[in-house]
């Protein structure tokens, strides 16, 4: 039973472009939600973070936008470049445990 | 370059054996995650350390598997007697120990695979 669901495996999209990748949670009592990029071979590293308080966080490129009512939050990278080619977890954080991730979307991004 | 750094970063074994998986935590963190990644699976939380105390171990696997982060050295995850499923990506976190701890610092894994 997946308590952080990434229901999209793959996206595709054109440099230049939007690209949204999508997470569903279960668990309310959350503190944060991040995001990780991951290159093949290498550890995530972290993208950006939302507080439970917020319903969005940007920072240059990327946006991250929390629907609580909804259990929903949606990573927008705006354009998109080739070098975000990868794959993006979407990580929940409740104070005192570890963090829970989603299965992941890799993301294409065609020139 | 003081980031996270995980040895060795392949490790092959045949079942039963054991592996030893090390972890060097950033300068300034205490606080250690290890995270496993089976094939097409997110990351899987194991076991969370500070210095010299198990914090949680919710997630470890209750036969085979252990850790542990000693005063002086890195955090070692050892697994026993291996077996084919234990083959996976398993990675460390650390933390600063002030501050929020969900800004977890990631190295680069250790690839597992047992024959």
């Amino acid at each position: 039973d997946q308590q952080v669901k990434q229901n999209s495996p793959s996206l595709s999209v054109q440099e230049g472009r939007i690209s949204i990748l999508n997470c569903d949670y279960t668990n309310s009592m959350f503190d944060y939600f991040l995001w990780y990029k991951k290159y093949p071979a290498e550890g995530p590293t972290f993208l950006i973070s939302i507080s439970s308080i917020k319903d969005k966080n940007e920072d240059g490129r990327f946006t991250v936008f929390l629907n609580k009512s909804a259990k929903h939050l949606s990573l927008h990278i705006v354009p998109s470049q080739p070098g975000d080619s990868a794959v993006y977890f979407c990580a929940e954080y409740q104070a005192g445990t570890a963090l829970i991730f989603g299965k992941g979307t890799t993301l294409s991004v065609s020139s | 370059n003081a980031g996270v750094m995980q040895n060795p970063r392949h490790l092959v074994r045949r079942r039963g054996q054991e592996a030893r998986l090390r972890c060097s935590p950033m300068k300034g963190h205490s606080h250690v995650y290890w995270y496993r990644q089976l094939p097409e699976e997110g990351l899987k939380f194991m076991v969370y350390l500070q210095k010299e105390n198990i914090i949680d171990e919710s997630g470890m696997p209750k036969e085979r598997f252990s850790a542990e982060f000693p005063k002086e050295g890195p955090s070692i995850l050892r697994i026993q007697q291996v077996v084919r499923g234990d083959s996976a990506a398993y990675f460390c976190a650390s933390s600063p120990m002030t501050g929020a701890s969900y800004e977890q610092y990631f190295g680069p894994g250790t690839r597992l695979t047992v024959t």
